[in-house]
Formats: C-alpha cells, structure tokens, sequence
C-alpha cells in the first residue's frame, strides 16, 4: 500500500469548515483512499473513502486531485465532537482480508 | 443495531495467566480482524479471518491465539507467553465477498492491563 502523508496537527474553529489534507504521491491505479477517525480511547470510525472522483456523505467529503496524488477530507461544519485524530490510508483493491495500515494521522483539535 | 461488540472493556491479567477478549459482529461480515494499539502508536496486525475455521497470523501473533467457529464471533487469548500484553485492543470486521474495497468496521476496543 502507498505511503501517506498527513501534517500531525491542526486547529479549527467551531462551525468552520475542517480540510485535513493528505499526500500519497506514490499512489497506484487500482487503490483507494480511506479516511477514518480515532476519538480518544475508542476505536477508529470509518469516515468515507474514493478512488478517483469526488465523494460525498453524510460525515464529510473526501476531495481526490486529479492526478490522484493528494486528497482533503472536508468536514463542512465541525463540531467539538469532531476532535480525534484522523487517518488517511491507500488501499489497494483486494478480493481477500488485508490489514489496514494506520500511520500517526492529523490530531484535529475543534475549538468553542 | 449493527455492530461489532467488544467485551470487557477494561481487562486485568495476573502473571502466567491467559485471558479471552470477545468479538462480537452482527454485521454478516466474512472477515474479522484482531489489532493491538500501543499508547502513541498505530494500529498492528495480530490475526485475521476470512472464514469460519479458517485464520491467519498477523504482523504480531506471538503469544495469541484465535478462534473462528462462528462467523459472527472472533475471541482472542492473550496467552502468558506474551510478555508485554499492556494494550488497547480492538476488532474490525468487513465484506469481502464481491465488495472488497468496502472498509474494516471497528468495535470499541478492550484496555488489558498487567497487575
């Protein structure tokens, strides 16, 4: 799986927009982008994931470049409970169980 | 509603004893998957299952062991052979038949502890 990149910190208003970006220049054809989150002391939440064009739902939009080698996660209107750390993965499409592998994701701090 | 249920959430274990962590999932998922998180760190692969009696050992499989004799129920034993089990824990399970970019859904995790 590619290699990604995520700055370890950042702030955000409350009732702002959060855009956690995430670099993955080595990323091949056939894998996605997954994002998830950790709030502190439970599991990671699964948050969307896309492969090529740009994905929307209910938690947030994932914004995938053209040339595929960067994508933003957007969260329209953070709240305080939207503090955790988020992780940006690359999968590759597998038709067997494969482990995900979290690096030391963006710890996204909401602010009142 | 659906989920994947972990229990206990705290654990203690004494010297030379083995203990078992439930993983429950009434997701109807084929896969589930056992992972260790050290304080600071990311997620390690201990063992996973793609079918019922079926497993495989993760990146970090000294010291556990798994069953799989139903498919909605993955435990795990910390055996006494694992020498440093201080841990969260968590489970995961996800679709793999014909969707197999679908993601890993987590439980809550379980805090082992050494007294």
């Amino acid at each position: 799986d590619a290699k990604t990149t995520q700055p370890p910190s950042m702030d955000c208003a409350e009732g702002r927009a959060a855009n956690l970006p995430c670099n993955h220049s080595t990323i091949s054809g056939n894998e996605y982008v997954y994002w998830y989150r950790q709030i502190h002391s439970q599991g990671p939440q699964y948050i969307i994931h896309g492969l090529k064009n740009n994905e929307t739902n209910e938690m947030a939009s994932l914004i995938i470049t053209e040339d595929r080698k960067s994508s933003t996660l957007i969260l329209p209107h953070a709240t305080l409970r939207d503090t955790a750390v988020y992780y940006c993965i690359v999968r590759v499409l597998s038709g067997s169980a494969r482990q995900l592998t979290f690096g030391s994701g963006t710890q996204l701090t909401v602010l009142p | 509603d659906g989920g994947i249920t972990q229990s206990p959430k705290y654990l203690f274990r004494k010297e030379g004893q083995n203990v078992t962590l439930s993983c429950e999932q009434n997701l109807n998922h084929d896969a589930m998957y056992w992972y260790r998180q050290d304080p600071g760190q990311g997620l390690r692969l201990i063992y996973y299952s793609q079918i019922v009696n079926d497993f495989q050992k993760g990146d970090i499989a000294e010291g556990y062991s798994v069953s799989r004799e139903k498919k909605e129920s993955f435990p795990l034993t910390v055996t006494s052979a694992q020498k440093n089990p201080t841990a969260f824990y968590l489970c995961a399970s996800s679709d793999i038949q014909g969707r197999s970019n679908q993601p890993q859904h987590f439980g809550d995790g379980t805090r082992l502890s050494i007294l």
